[in-house]
C-alpha cells in the first residue's frame, strides 16, 4: 500500500528566506506526483505536477523535484512571502485503468512565513 | 466558469440522520471523486467515478453511497450518520490531457455529526 509522508508537519520561517518542503513515498511505481496548496477553510489548489519521467518542474518562485528511485520529492520556495503561508500537500498518483487515477495524499506541512 | 462547486458548506447532523452532499463541475470532466479530510490523516478517497454511469469504491467507502447523476453531478449520501463521519468532505474532478492529468477541488463541506 502506498504511503506518503511529509516532514515536518509544521514549519515557520522569516520572510525572504528560501525553504524546502519534503515528501516521501513508499512505492516508486507512480504515474506522477502533484503538489497542492490549501488555505485555511478552503479547498486544494494545484501548484505543480511532475510526471514520473521528469526530474523537476518550475512555476515562478516554486520548484518541485522528483527522485523516483529514492521515493522523494521536494518543493522549493524561493524568497518566501507572508502570502505563502498555507498547508502544502503532496500526492502521488497511480494509474489503475483508463480514465481512472488514484491519488494518495500526504498529511501536509503547515507553513507560516513570519513578516 | 465556476469550476467545482459543493453544497452545503456546513452541516450539523444527529447520529442516525441522513443527508446528501452535492457536487457539480462545469469543466466537462469525465472523472469525479469524493474525499474526506481528517486531522493527521490526510485526504482519503471515499468513492470515485471514472465516467457517467460508473462508480467505484475508494479507500474508505463504508457508510457512504454515491450517485453519478450525469456528467456534471456526483453526490455523496450518508444513510445513517455516525460521529466517526465528522470530517471535511471534498469533491474533485479531472480530465486526462495526455500526461497532464490533474484534479480540481471544490471548497469542501464541513460536517459535524453529534
Amino acid at each position: 500500500k502506498q504511503e506518503v509522508t511529509q516532514i515536518p508537519a509544521a514549519l515557520s520561517v522569516p520572510e525572504g528566506e528560501n525553504l524546502v518542503l519534503n515528501c516521501s513515498f513508499t512505492d516508486s511505481a507512480i504515474y506522477n506526483l502533484q503538489w497542492f496548496r490549501q488555505d485555511p477553510g478552503k479547498g486544494l489548489t494545484s501548484l505543480l505536477l511532475i510526471q514520473s519521467s521528469q526530474r523537476e518542474q518550475t512555476s515562478g518562485r516554486l520548484n518541485a523535484s522528483l527522485d523516483k528511485s529514492s521515493g522523494r520529492s521536494t518543493l522549493y520556495i524561493a524568497a518566501s512571502q507572508p502570502g505563502d503561508s498555507a498547508t502544502y500537500l503532496c500526492a502521488v498518483r497511480l494509474r489503475v485503468g483508463f480514465g481512472n487515477e488514484k491519488l494518495t495524499f500526504g498529511t501536509g506541512t503547515r507553513l507560516t512565513i513570519i513578516p | 466558469n465556476a469550476g467545482v462547486t459543493q453544497t452545503p458548506k456546513f452541516q450539523v447532523l444527529k447520529t442516525g440522520q441522513s443527508m446528501t452532499l452535492q457536487c457539480a463541475q462545469d469543466m466537462n470532466h469525465n472523472s469525479m471523486y469524493w474525499y474526506r479530510q481528517d486531522p493527521g490523516m490526510g485526504l482519503r478517497l471515499i468513492y470515485y467515478s471514472a465516467s457517467e454511469g460508473t462508480t467505484d469504491k475508494g479507500e474508505v467507502p463504508n457508510g457512504y453511497n454515491v450517485s453519478r447523476l450525469n456528467k456534471r453531478e456526483f453526490s455523496l449520501r450518508l444513510e445513517s450518520a455516525a460521529p466517526s463521519q465528522t470530517s471535511v468532505y471534498f469533491c474533485a474532478s479531472s480530465i486526462s490531457v495526455g500526461a497532464l492529468e490533474t484534479q480540481y477541488f471544490g471548497p469542501g463541506t464541513r460536517l459535524l455529526v453529534l
